[in-house]
């Protein structure tokens, strides 16, 4: 167990409908990153948040947002969903934001029918 | 764009044999990290390499970090079952705050 927790576990919804998963870091961690991982891929980052701000962006597309509120916790909003939006979704975590390990959530699986 | 390529993308090997896995990047890295992921689990963090030409072992795993800090391999000693998952590397660029993760290369052993 990483200290890290994600909800919902697993999240089946329809093309066209916006969803929002959340991921509480572990106690003390202010960085959280959003990772999208789809069947057989690698891990592709979409964005981190440190202590409440924006500090890094990939490749997240426009239709997708996250945030990260005061208590840590983050968000991340998915709308307009494709199919092909379908994939594992994961949270990670880290004490601080250069040249730190990332202690990753269990994930959240996404399936747009 | 900044590309981390992980060769190869499979290795079937029997039980007992050693296994190694590349990472190449396009730039210069910063650190480079390691992860494995259990089929169903998640990554989960095994070591960080940070100088140029370090080497450092884990019981059956050797991490090495180029010279040009361009490279890097993981070297599994007589695989066990227990070593099946896929395995990323994952480097950091020094003017960015990303963590690029390569694509991964899945380990399947034969018992």
């Amino acid at each position: 167990d990483s200290g890290v927790t994600q909800t919902p576990k697993h999240l089946i919804t329809a093309t066209g409908q916006r969803v929002t998963l959340r991921c509480s870091p572990r106690s003390g961690d202010l960085s959280v990153y959003w990772y999208q991982q789809s069947l057989d891929q690698g891990l592709q980052f979409l964005i981190q948040y440190y202590n409440g701000e924006e500090r890094a962006k990939g490749n997240i597309l426009e239709r997708f947002s996250a945030q990260q509120f005061p208590d840590l916790h983050s968000e991340l909003n998915l709308s307009s969903l494709e199919l092909g939006d379908s994939a594992l979704y994961f949270c990670a975590s880290s004490a601080w934001d250069y040249e730190e390990t990332q202690y990753f959530g269990p994930g959240t699986r996404l399936l747009v029918l | 764009g900044q590309q981390v390529m992980q060769i190869p993308q499979y290795q079937h090997v029997q039980e007992g044999e050693d296994f190694t896995t590349y990472c190449n990047s396009s730039t210069t890295l910063s650190n480079i990290q390691w992860y494995k992921q259990r089929p169903g689990g998640h990554p989960v963090f095994l070591i960080q390499l940070v100088k140029s030409g370090e080497v450092k072992k884990q019981k059956r795993l050797t991490f090495q970090f180029g010279e040009a800090k361009k490279n890097s391999s993981l070297h599994i000693t007589a695989t066990q079952t227990t070593d099946v998952g896929t395995y990323f590397c994952a480097g950091r660029v020094d003017s960015s705050y990303k963590l690029i993760f390569g694509s991964g290369t899945r380990l399947l052993v034969r018992p």
